[in-house]
């Protein structure tokens, strides 16, 4: 089963617009959550990080929102940039139930027009 | 400073033959992590290494898979007898002490035929 789910497969944003990625975790455990995003060929890159005690994290252009009751975060983009176009994964750990692992959503799609 | 690197960066082998994949993870750091992504899926985690604790074994799929950490550095990810549903990128991340946030390699994409 699906602990971390994006159900968005992708999501097309003008440049300048915000971009809203949305993810939703069934395990209420987990208490770090992660956004990376992913281009082609290339592993993985840290964007912003949450903690369970909080409801918002900042940096620059990204916002992190975590609404634990719903057991729902989002990402923010905003103003959307072309550079934004890549793969964008959610990720959750728990511990210590999980350790330092994380589990992944099945990652969103961003493309970002001029 | 430099990241996590991962060798091969590709490797096609066929089916039934052992393949090993390195990861050195960034330097200092303590944790290190293989997950592999199969085409259209998410990361999934394979296993874990912590210090000189005993590593979290608790992903990897079947006991042709294991993995090894020497030294508290470099790891080797040896999967014997591929078959092609191990076709999949490798990635390996490390993360310092105390922290939860863990950097990926480039990965390593697994063909097998």
């Amino acid at each position: 089963d699906q602990q971390v789910k994006q159900n968005s497969p992708s999501l097309s944003v003008q440049e300048g617009r915000i971009s809203i990625l949305n993810c939703d975790y069934t395990n209420s455990m987990f208490d770090y959550f992660l956004w990376y995003k992913k281009y082609p060929a290339e592993g993985p890159t840290f964007l912003i990080s949450i903690s369970s005690i909080k409801d918002k994290n900042e940096d620059g252009r990204f916002t992190v929102f975590l609404n634990k009751s719903a057991k729902h975060l989002s990402l923010h983009i905003v103003p959307s940039q072309p550079g934004d176009s890549a793969v964008y994964f959610c990720a959750a750990s728990a511990q210590p139930e999980y350790g330092n692992k994380l589990v992944f959503g099945a990652g969103t799609i961003l493309r970002v027009k001029s | 400073g430099a990241g996590v690197s991962q060798s091969p960066s590709n490797k096609v082998t066929e089916k039934g033959k052992d393949v090993e994949l390195r990861c050195d993870p960034i330097s200092g750091h303590t944790a290190l992590y293989w997950y592999r992504q199969s085409l259209g899926q998410g990361l999934e985690f394979l296993i874990y290494f912590q210090g000189n604790s005993a590593p979290d074994k608790s992903g990897l799929p079947s006991d042709r898979f294991s993995a090894e950490r020497t030294g508290g550095s470099v790891s080797t990810l040896t999967i014997q007898r591929t078959q092609q549903e191990d076709s999949a990128v490798y990635l390996c991340a490390s993360s310092p002490q105390g922290s939860e946030t863990q950097y990926f390699g480039p990965g390593t994409r697994l063909l097998v035929l």
